[in-house]
């Protein structure tokens, strides 16, 4: 079983709609958990990052962590076609000299315009 | 400021032939790393740099090897390649070890025949 796991999708939505995108996990030593998103042929770029339970919410983006769940999830309010992307969740803990990223594999969202 | 930047773009290789990827950033990043992005799989640690002169192992360094002999610059070298190490390959690097900052390069496609 792998410790991140992330529907690959692919998910298609028309334009405006709320995407929600989810990650679990089952390492509890996980502390910190951020979203990428990785535009086709391009490297992956930090959406959003927190490192507790609740809610953050950045302009259309709200991250939400499940800590007692050990779930996590991402929504875009009003999709548009340029959020188009592979969304990558990452996690890691505490220990280490350097904080280590597991990555789920991605979920490719295609927003319909 | 170009970020991270990678060298090659594409590369094709053939089984036992040797190559060495290049990543650069000029951010004044301590910590750097090479993932390896493969279908389904998600990005995976293969080894990352805590700082010049030092690397250490991450979940997938079987069959490459890297060094860090200036602060800007990660090399991962691999020394004979196999088809098992197709893959893309991004370069991050970090101004500290909090993972949550890692900034990416563009990749590079590598094929191995």
């Amino acid at each position: 079983q792998k410790e991140v796991e992330q529907d690959p999708g692919p998910l298609s939505v028309p334009e405006g709609a709320i995407v929600s995108l989810n990650c679990t996990y089952s390492n509890s030593a996980f502390q910190y958990f951020m979203w990428y998103r990785q535009y086709s042929r391009k490297g992956p770029e930090l959406l959003m990052y927190t490192y507790s339970s609740g809610n953050k919410e950045d302009g259309r983006f709200t991250a939400q962590v499940d800590k007692s769940s050990k779930y996590i999830s991402l929504f875009i309010r009003d999709s548009q076609p340029s959020d188009s992307a592979t969304y990558l969740c990452a996690m890691s803990s505490t220990s280490g000299s350097a904080r280590q990223l597991t990555f789920g594999s991605g979920t490719q969202l295609t927003v319909l315009p | 400021n170009a970020g991270v930047t990678q060298t090659p773009k594409f590369r094709v290789l053939k089984t036992g032939q040797s190559m060495t990827l290049l990543c650069a950033q000029d951010m004044n990043h301590e910590y750097m790393y090479w993932y390896r992005q493969d279908p389904g799989m998600g990005l995976r640690l293969i080894h990352y740099s805590v700082g010049e002169g030092t690397t250490a192992k991450g979940e997938v360094p079987d069959g490459y090897n890297v060094s860090r002999l200036k602060k800007q610059n990660f090399l991962l070298g691999l020394e004979s390649a196999a088809p098992s190490q197709t893959s893309v390959y991004f370069c991050a690097s970090s101004y500290s070890g909090g993972a949550e900052t890692q900034y990416f390069g563009p990749g590079t496609r590598l094929l191995v025949l």
